[in-house]
């Protein structure tokens, strides 16, 4: 089965650039989409189809997709950004199933 | 506004079974592929189930395969899981899950419903 690999954590200061990856064999070749998951909170979708981003995510919000390795990138970060982030694709290889990736919770310091 | 609200959770012994289910309204329920994602308490996301529109596709996750059933009601607007033969390692919060129309991400999702398996 398709194997989706994340830092378990990323910390970055306020303002700054945040880049969360998601590793994968030949992820580029999948379309890649991005949940951001607060405390008790449903996940919500931050980026589809690896660089989309659904109407009332912030533009801070960006994604790319190349070869063994998708990107989340978050811009000029805030404390509100702070949340587990996963990343998802389906995989066919074996059946039809959506595979997520183990998580990176994300801290503003 | 597109709104999912699951139900059906609660506590359960091993063995035993429960059917949640999830009531959809503010888009055309009919047209959407609709899924089944679970969290146990500290854990990450784990896909479940899948079913198409019309209920033409059926997919399952190998950890509830044989266990696990999914359907729908597009007349009631509605999605559900039975579960039987329920294990302690099915305890998690269960969230319904909409797949886009084009893309296969999840763009909307209900709050979840929590289903403890404990004697």
């Amino acid at each position: 089965s398709y194997v989706l690999t994340q830092p378990p954590s990323v910390s970055v200061a306020p303002g700054k650039t945040a880049r969360i990856t998601c590793g994968g064999n030949n992820i580029g070749s999948k379309s890649v989409h991005w949940y951001q998951q607060k405390p008790g909170q449903a996940p919500v979708l931050v980026i589809y189809y690896d660089s989309d981003r659904p109407s009332g995510i912030p533009e801070r919000f960006s994604g790319s997709n190349s070869g063994n390795t998708a990107t989340l990138t978050i811009s000029r970060v805030e404390a509100g950004d702070e949340a587990d982030y996963y990343c998802q694709v389906w995989d066919s290889s074996s059946d039809h199933n959506a595979v997520f990736g183990g998580g990176t919770q994300l801290t503003v310091l | 506004e597109v709104q999912l609200v699951e139900s059906g959770g609660g506590l359960v012994k091993p063995g035993g079974s429960l059917r949640l289910s999830c009531a959809a309204s503010g888009f055309t329920f009919s047209s959407y592929s609709m899924n089944w994602v679970r969290q146990a308490p500290g854990k990450g996301l784990e896909w479940v189930s899948s079913i198409s529109s019309s209920s033409s596709y059926i997919y399952y996750a190998d950890s509830v395969k044989g266990r696990f059933t999914i359907s729908r009601d597009n007349a009631k607007n509605s999605l559900y899981l039975q579960m039987n033969s329920l294990r302690a390692e099915d305890t998690a919060v269960y969230y319904c899950a909409r797949e886009g129309a084009v893309a296969g991400d999840f763009d909307y999702w209900g709050q979840g419903t929590l289903v403890t398996v404990s004697s």
